[in-house]
């Protein structure tokens, strides 16, 4: 079944550690996004790219670092500069470069902070 | 500034007793407006794309509806099996969306 595939389901980040979380998607499609989820706020977009080689930054895009260097992966780092990275992070994809027919989201990356 | 706004943040309803959702947006150029469904610690499901006013929607117990200023989303008779949280979202460039912060629905058997 074609699909969004998020890794790890959780994640424990030290103070000062960068982490890398992972998204992959066998769906053909050309557009990959990141979302952060916090309680009581909307999705808000991180990072989103269009095409390979390239990518955009979103809404909140410090601290955070992103490739896309295959259509399939758009891995998003977690670096030591984002001072409040505990949240559920969301990877979604879409056809043909735009979100106008939906997003197919993945199963999300809870990442906390010990 | 473009907006959506999702209300009330949280519902609870009896097994059977049919609600609406509500999705309010001020947003110029609507392209379109979605809902998604989302469970505790999964990603959101998608549910209905509306483009137009006067659009309706159904699937299974679910209906959704678009006007010029707001969407509803029609729970009717619902079961336990509807509680989540329900999301909208919006765009109007075809490439990001923006989304609401979501309804907690809760039914109770």
């Amino acid at each position: 079944d074609g699909g969004i595939t998020q890794s790890p389901k959780y994640l424990f980040r030290k103070e000062g550690q960068n982490v890398t979380l992972s998204c992959e998607q066998n769906l053909n499609h050309d557009a990959m996004y990141w979302y952060r989820q916090d309680p009581g706020q909307g999705l808000r977009l991180i990072y989103y790219s269009q095409i390979v080689n390239d990518f955009q930054k979103g809404d909140i895009a410090e601290g955070y670092s992103v490739s896309r260097e295959k259509k399939e992966s758009f891995p998003l780092t977690v670096t030591s500069a984002q001072k409040n990275p505990t949240a559920f992070y969301l990877c979604a994809s879409s056809a043909s470069g735009t979100a106008f027919y939906g997003y197919t989201f993945g199963s999300g990356t809870r990442l906390t902070v010990v | 500034e473009d907006q959506v706004t999702q209300s009330p943040e949280a519902l609870r309803l009896q097994e059977g007793e049919s609600s609406s959702l509500n999705c309010s947006y001020t947003v110029s150029g609507l392209r379109g407006l979605f809902w998604y469904r989302q469970d505790p610690g999964k990603g959101p499901e998608f549910l209905f794309t509306l483009y137009s006013a006067g659009e309706e929607k159904e699937k299974e117990r679910l209906k959704a509806t678009l006007t010029k200023k707001e969407s509803f989303l029609h729970i009717t008779a619902p079961k336990p099996e509807d509680s989540a949280t329900y999301l909208c979202a919006y765009t109007n460039t075809g490439n990001q969306f923006y989304f609401g912060t979501g309804t907690s629905l809760t039914v109770i058997p």
